[in-house]
């Protein structure tokens, strides 16, 4: 069974630009979650999706969005590139919101220059 | 969601069982505790979660006590491949907000 699969593995982006992550769950997955983990603020929730809605959202800038599509996939996008957005960016997929055992993908290590 | 308190770093050899307590005082009726492990620049992975007395799996046992405001992970007899980050989680049963604190860095020493 394959696992949780985030696209692409490394990015360089100029600021100012914006970026598109991918996320694909495990088969069979419908929850989803976005993480940023930085040096200096550690592992922060971002949002989670659930059957293309959004059920939850942390405490970042309107400048951070995601969506789901109905095959569980799920996007997330930063408008706007500030060097603090550097950062590895992880999904985590579950089989409904209820279950607390998330599966991580390895990361997207996003730099912005 | 309760806040938790871990200790910041840990030494250890290869060959012991390593203790990780974590505090969450403010524990809500309906929370659950869960550890994940995390190695550098790989997301971090589901070890355990319990809700009372003791848990076990392959990898780890999970002891909390009856006031659940403190728990403790039990690694038997670590290997220099359990040198990681380890966090301890407390919430709800409800979805992946998951609060991250800092975590404990674990080093095992040969």
């Amino acid at each position: 069974k394959a696992g949780v699969t985030q696209t692409p593995r490394y990015l360089i982006k100029t600021r100012g630009q914006q970026v598109t992550l991918s996320c694909s769950p495990i088969s069979g997955h419908r929850s989803v979650s976005w993480y940023q983990q930085t040096p200096g603020q550690g592992l922060q929730f971002l949002f989670e999706y659930f059957s293309e809605t959004q059920r939850n959202k942390g405490n970042f800038p309107g400048r951070f969005s995601g969506r789901q599509f109905s095959n569980s996939r799920s996007e997330m996008n930063v408008s706007t590139l500030e060097l603090g957005d550097s950062a590895l960016y992880l999904c985590a997929s579950s089989q409904d919101p209820r279950n607390t055992e998330a599966f991580f993908g390895q990361g997207t290590r996003l730099t912005v220059v | 969601l309760a806040k938790t308190t871990q200790p910041i770093s840990m030494d250890s050899y290869e060959g012991q069982e390593v203790n990780i307590t974590c505090s969450h005082n403010n524990i809500a009726t309906n929370d659950y505790i869960t550890w994940y492990q995390q190695f550098p620049s790989q997301g971090p992975r589901f070890i355990i979660q319990g809700y009372k007395t003791k848990v076990t799996n392959e990898v780890a046992s999970l002891f909390i006590p009856a006031d659940r405001k403190s728990s403790t992970l039990s690694l038997p007899r670590v290997s220099l491949s359990d040198t990681a980050v380890y966090y301890c989680l407390v919430g709800e049963d409800y979805g992946q907000n998951f609060v991250f604190g800092p975590g404990t860095r674990l080093s095992v020493l040969p």
